[in-house]
């Protein structure tokens, strides 16, 4: 397996813009995760999906986000419209929820807004 | 709610051992987990304990886990420059169905020569 696929690797944008940031999860995995990570505030968890479903959002920051997830292959994770404080790595993650259920994580997407 | 603390740097020398502390509070049945963070990339699972564990090794790793004083730490054996990185502990809970982990805030090893 191919692991976590996050797309686009870096992003810059122009404050106001819309940015969605894309993620395939390993095959089977029934869990998604986006966390935001940054110097201030470190890895914060901003929505969870288990078998598509969005169960927990408390970590979204405002409405400007927001995140689907249409199918078990396939997250988005968009922001209409990004201002420069949303510049930060956003990673996806996914797990098997049963036992361990340890999480395997995306290389990320640097974003930038200016 | 959960809480998962660790010291923010760590400097040790190549070839000397690592250890890497971690308190948390859950009090239930729970996993706890060690992630490595290289430079550019993701978080990447080194290693997990279950909570009735006391002791988990693998190779140069090893996980030691004080349930009483919910303390968690990581020995890094004959650390090399390879090992620098920032390291994470967290936690997840074994029942309740939830299965959203609780980070820490991350302790970057440096290891100088």
């Amino acid at each position: 397996d191919a692991g976590v696929i996050q797309s686009p690797r870096h992003e810059v944008t122009e404050m106001g813009q819309e940015v969605t940031l894309r993620c395939k999860p390993i095959s089977g995995h029934n869990s998604l995760f986006w966390y935001r990570q940054t110097m201030m505030r470190g890895l914060e968890l901003l929505i969870y999906f288990n078998n598509n479903v969005p169960i927990d959002d408390s970590g979204m920051p405002e409405d400007r986000f927001s995140a689907k997830m249409p199918n078990a292959s396939f997250s988005t994770l968009k922001i209409q419209p990004s201002e420069p404080r949303d510049s930060a790595v956003y990673f996806c993650a996914t797990a098997f929820t049963s036992g361990s259920a340890e999480q395997y994580f995306g290389p990320g997407t640097r974003l930038t807004v200016t | 709610g959960e809480d998962v603390e660790q010291s923010l740097f760590l400097s040790v020398r190549e070839g000397d051992s690592s250890v890497i502390n971690c308190t948390y509070t859950d009090s239930s049945s729970t996993y706890l987990y060690w992630y490595k963070q290289e430079p550019g990339a993701g978080l990447q699972l080194l290693t997990y304990i279950f909570s009735n564990m006391d002791m988990k090794q693998d190779q140069r790793l090893t996980v030691l886990l004080n349930k009483k004083d919910k303390h968690l730490s990581l020995r890094i054996a004959d650390t090399q420059t390879g090992d620098s990185a920032i390291y994470f502990c967290a936690e997840t809970p074994a029942s309740g169905g939830s299965y959203i982990p609780t980070f820490g805030r991350g302790t970057s090893l440096i290891v100088h020569p």
